[in-house]
């Protein structure tokens, strides 16, 4: 099993720009999280998603749009892109139930919004 | 709002020292305690804590928490270089969409 893929790995933007990030995962779960994380801060929770077709906003979702047509797939797309958005973006995944907890995390994507 | 603490923020350590990380929590509704070892890649996942004064062990590190006192630490004995590393951890306070509250992680570097 591949887990959780990202990419891109890097990109640069400029100011304005738009860009999609991909993160798919192959494990067939349901819950999947779209976190930012800034240099010397933890996880920042952007969007959520508890299975296709829903999705929910996090703790900063401004400036940032996910959708989940199928349960593999959880894009995350930059309308407007801005210097403030530049971070390193992590995909993660959990299972549903039993008591589960774990996330597990994509390698992430760096950006810098220029 | 769920909030979680760690402490201290960094620390420098010699090889073979013991170490050990603080995370104090404030959630509504808790559920457990997680930690994670982030090198300069993705987190890595440690423990997962439900019941207190149960403690977790893998190999040097272990972990434990106090469900009274709101916290938990993370021991890390005889250090090697090659636990230098950021450690996270994070709270699960119930709900169906299984969110993680993270804090703001220590970064532990070991130096030989």
């Amino acid at each position: 099993n591949a887990g959780v893929t990202q990419t891109p790995k890097f990109r640069i933007l400029k100011i304005g720009q738009s860009m999609t990030l991909q993160c798919t995962q192959d494990m067939n779960h349901n819950y999947m999280y779209w976190y930012r994380q800034d240099p010397g801060m933890g996880l920042k929770l952007i969007y959520y998603s508890v299975g296709a077709g829903i999705t929910d906003k996090g703790e900063v979702p401004n400036g940032y749009n996910v959708s989940r047509s199928t349960t593999e797939d959880f894009p995350l797309r930059l309308e407007l892109a801005a210097p403030s958005q530049t971070s390193v973006y992590f995909c993660a995944s959990t299972p549903d139930g039993g008591g589960v907890y774990e996330q597990y995390f994509g390698p992430g994507t760096r950006l810098t919004v220029t | 709002e769920d909030k979680v603490v760690q402490s201290p923020l960094s620390l420098v350590v010699h090889e073979g020292d013991t170490v050990t990380l603080n995370c104090s929590y404030e959630v509504t509704n808790f559920r457990s305690l997680l930690w994670y070892k982030q090198e300069k890649k993705a987190p890595t996942f440690l423990f997962m804590l439900t019941s207190s004064g149960i403690e977790k062990k893998s190999g040097r590190l272990s972990s434990i928490l106090d469900k009274k006192e709101l916290f938990s630490i993370l021991n890390i004995t005889a250090t090697q270089t090659g636990d230098s590393a950021v450690y996270l951890c994070a709270d699960h306070s119930g709900g169906s969409n299984y969110k993680l509250t993270f804090g703001k992680g220590t970064l532990l570097t070991v130096n030989p």
